[in-house]
């Protein structure tokens, strides 16, 4: 079972570089996510997709852009990179509301931006 | 606005023990959902246990349990019999039942180390 996939696992940018966070879902769940986690703190919600088409902004999205085109994939860019981007980051998946409400975790990619 | 508070940065535990993690929150909502994720070094985000606030009694998994106070807005996760594979990072989990299922609120965590 291959639940939530994330690539790549490690990346390194330099300031001002762009890039693409891959997730993939096979469990066809509704709802996707990213979060990042920085020392210190819990994880902190980016941005979100309740579906195929349907995006929005989550707690910290400034700097971060998303699409969300088929049920199975839910990118996250950075457009132009800064170091206060260095962080973890997850993604995430889970049925609608009518669900147990168990969110499942990809593995996490390592950014460092220098 | 809900907020979790992890006020233990780190805890250890001797193997065999029993070790007990703290966690409040704070919300104006009436129902909800609380639960532990459990990070080991590997960083893989792993539900633990968790908890529907309409729920009296207090959930149980194994050798985890918690004991949810909703009045005192408390949610602390006891672990029995500590296992070296039990030492992670822990982070306790807020989710309205207002929210999708993707909108978690988490503490700042808490570290556990097992000592042999």
């Amino acid at each position: 079972n291959a639940g939530v996939t994330q690539t790549p696992k490690f990346q390194v940018l330099k300031t001002g570089q762009s890039m693409t966070l891959q997730c993939a879902q096979d469990m066809n769940h509704e709802y996707m996510s990213w979060y990042r986690q920085d020392p210190g703190m819990g994880l902190r919600l980016i941005h979100y997709s309740v579906g195929a088409g349907i995006t929005d902004q989550g707690e910290v999205p400034n700097g971060y852009n998303v699409s969300r085109s088929t049920t199975e994939d839910f990118p996250l860019r950075l457009l132009s990179a800064a170091p206060s981007q260095t962080s973890v980051y997850f993604c995430a998946s889970s049925l609608g509301a009518s669900s147990g409400n168990t969110i499942y975790f990809g593995e996490g990619s390592w950014l460092t931006v220098v | 606005a809900q907020t979790v508070t992890q006020s233990q940065p780190e805890m250890s535990v001797q193997e065999a023990e029993t070790v007990t993690l703290s966690c409040t929150y704070d919300t104006s909502e009436s129902d909800y959902y609380l639960f532990w994720y459990k990070q080991p070094p590997s960083r893989q985000m792993i539900l633990v246990i968790r908890q529907e606030a309409y729920k009296q009694q207090n959930a149980t998994e194994n050798r985890f349990s918690v004991n949810f106070q909703k009045a005192a807005k408390s949610f602390s996760l006891k672990i029995s019999d500590s296992q070296l594979g039990d030492a992670a990072m822990y982070f306790c989990a807020y989710r309205s039942v207002y929210s999708g299922t993707y909108k978690y609120i988490f503490g700042t965590g808490t570290r556990l180390k097992v000592l042999a």
